[in-house]
């Protein structure tokens, strides 16, 4: 296994336009989490699956934002009307059914929006 | 609510110098306690952790200790090397939550020079 992928790894974008970002998580792994991280600051949860059920959003996920895991494998994160604000890196992580908080992190999408 | 305070950096230090980098937290359930490293270029990995007050986390020379009773997980190393040069993240999984996630800290950076 190749461990979590994310894609694009970088998107430049104009200010009003969509985006979407892919993850691959671990084979195995049933559970699969978004985070974004700006510049200085620690990763901030923004939702999360066990398999194909969205079982928590964030506060900071707009109505602008829009995950989804229709078979419970891969992840797509859709921003709308992309905001100068929502330039970040955002992150994939998945883990295994044991609740235990140890998440394997993908490299990460980094979006700049223009 | 639950959150991570982490000693703001950046740390600069000399190979081989003693490393501490000062982890506080507050919780309001049963965390378990976590060290993720940011390689340049790469993605979140994790360090160490512990579960339990009193439990000590290892990996690759650095520990950190459970301390329940003021409530901090504080990383050390004996003697830094050039390739520990990374940003650290101190962690939090409350166990005791039906949330998924991780409330990380705003993570520190460490360069060490030959």
């Amino acid at each position: 296994d190749t461990g979590v992928s994310q894609d694009p790894r970088h998107k430049i974008t104009k200010r009003g336009q969509n985006v979407t970002f892919r993850c691959d998580p671990i084979s195995e792994h049933n559970r699969l989490y978004w985070y974004r991280q700006t510049l200085g600051q620690g990763p901030e949860f923004l939702t999360y699956f066990q398999n194909e059920a969205q079982l928590e959003k964030s506060r900071l996920l707009s109505d602008r934002f829009s995950a989804e895991r229709p078979k419970g494998s891969f992840s797509t994160l859709e921003i709308q009307r992309t905001e100068q604000g929502d330039s970040a890196m955002y992150l994939c992580a998945s883990s295994s059914w044991v609740d235990t908080g140890e998440l394997f992190f993908g490299e990460g999408s980094r979006l700049t929006v223009l | 609510g639950d959150s991570v305070t982490q000693m703001e950096g950046p740390v600069t230090l000399s190979e081989e110098a003693f490393l501490t980098i000062n982890c506080t937290y507050t919780a309001t359930g049963y965390p378990s306690l976590f060290w993720y490293v940011q390689y340049p270029g790469e993605g979140l990995q994790l360090l160490l952790k512990a579960t339990k007050a009193d439990d000590k986390g290892s990996n690759k020379g650095f520990e950190a200790t459970y301390r329940k009773e003021t409530t901090s997980f504080h990383l050390e190393k004996g003697s830094v090397q050039v390739s520990d040069s990374a940003v650290y993240f101190c962690a939090l999984f409350d166990r005791g939550s039906t949330l998924g996630r991780l409330y990380f800290g705003r993570g520190t950076q460490l360069t060490v020079w030959p």
